[in-house]
């Protein structure tokens, strides 16, 4: 148990959908991400927010849209996705997003786009 | 681009064998995180490596961080079922308030029984 949980563990859905992903971190963090990891590919990081401000969007696009509406909750609301998008989302969280921060990784949203 | 090279990129070994996995970069970073994820779960902080040439060991695992902080081993003596996961590096790099980590793709660990 690392402090940070992600529902759903699995989610399957249609590229007409729209779906959210949810996150909760219970450590008092301050700094809340989302992670793509895809197949055959480094960690990818996707956003990030300090204190509930958005201070990082690494050119996601616009079907992917992130919402931290307190500092212990993270959303990723999904819309029109595509095929390639299915991967594992992962949350993580860290004090602040000072250097050599530790980061709680939740255990992810494995989803599939048909 | 900073990029991060993990080799090997898979490792499948029988139980109490000793193994070495690297983390490589022409990039200097200030410091070089090892997490673990098994499978189904998300990574696991291992250890954090700051100080060129620095060496620090957690039970069976020897981490050590290369003098010109562009590089990283990780080794694990007598391997163990439990060990088996994805283990990946990342580089960490700062600009005033801009803090960036970067991942290599993973070296995924078989320990056989």
């Amino acid at each position: 148990e690392t402090g940070v949980t992600q529902t759903p563990r699995h989610l399957v859905m249609g590229m007409t959908n729209k779906k959210s992903l949810k996150c909760e971190q219970h450590l008092g963090h301050n700094a809340m991400y989302w992670y793509k990891q895809s197949a055959k590919k480094p960690l990818e990081l996707m956003f990030v927010y300090s204190l509930e401000e958005r201070v990082e969007n690494n050119s996601v696009p616009s079907r992917f849209s992130p919402e931290c509406p307190n500092s212990s909750h993270l959303f990723l609301h999904l819309h029109t996705l595509q095929p390639e998008d299915s991967a594992l989302y992962l949350c993580a969280s860290s004090q602040d997003r000072s250097t050599n921060e530790k980061l709680f990784f939740g255990s992810g949203t494995q989803l599939s786009v048909l | 681009t900073q990029l991060l090279e993990q080799s090997p990129q898979f490792l499948s070994i029988q139980e109490g064998e000793n193994l070495t996995v690297y983390c490589n970069s022409s990039s200097v970073f200030s410091s070089l995180q090892w997490y673990r994820q098994e499978p189904g779960e998300g990574p696991v902080l291992l250890v954090t490596v700051v100080t060129g040439g620095e060496v620090k060991k957690l039970k069976r695992l020897t981490f050590q961080f290369g003098d010109a902080r562009k590089d990283s081993s990780l080794h694990i003596t007598a391997a163990q079922p439990g060990d088996t996961g994805l283990y990946l590096c990342a580089g960490a790099s700062s600009g005033g308030s801009n803090y960036k980590l970067t991942f290599g793709k993973g070296t995924l660990l078989t320990v056989n029984p």
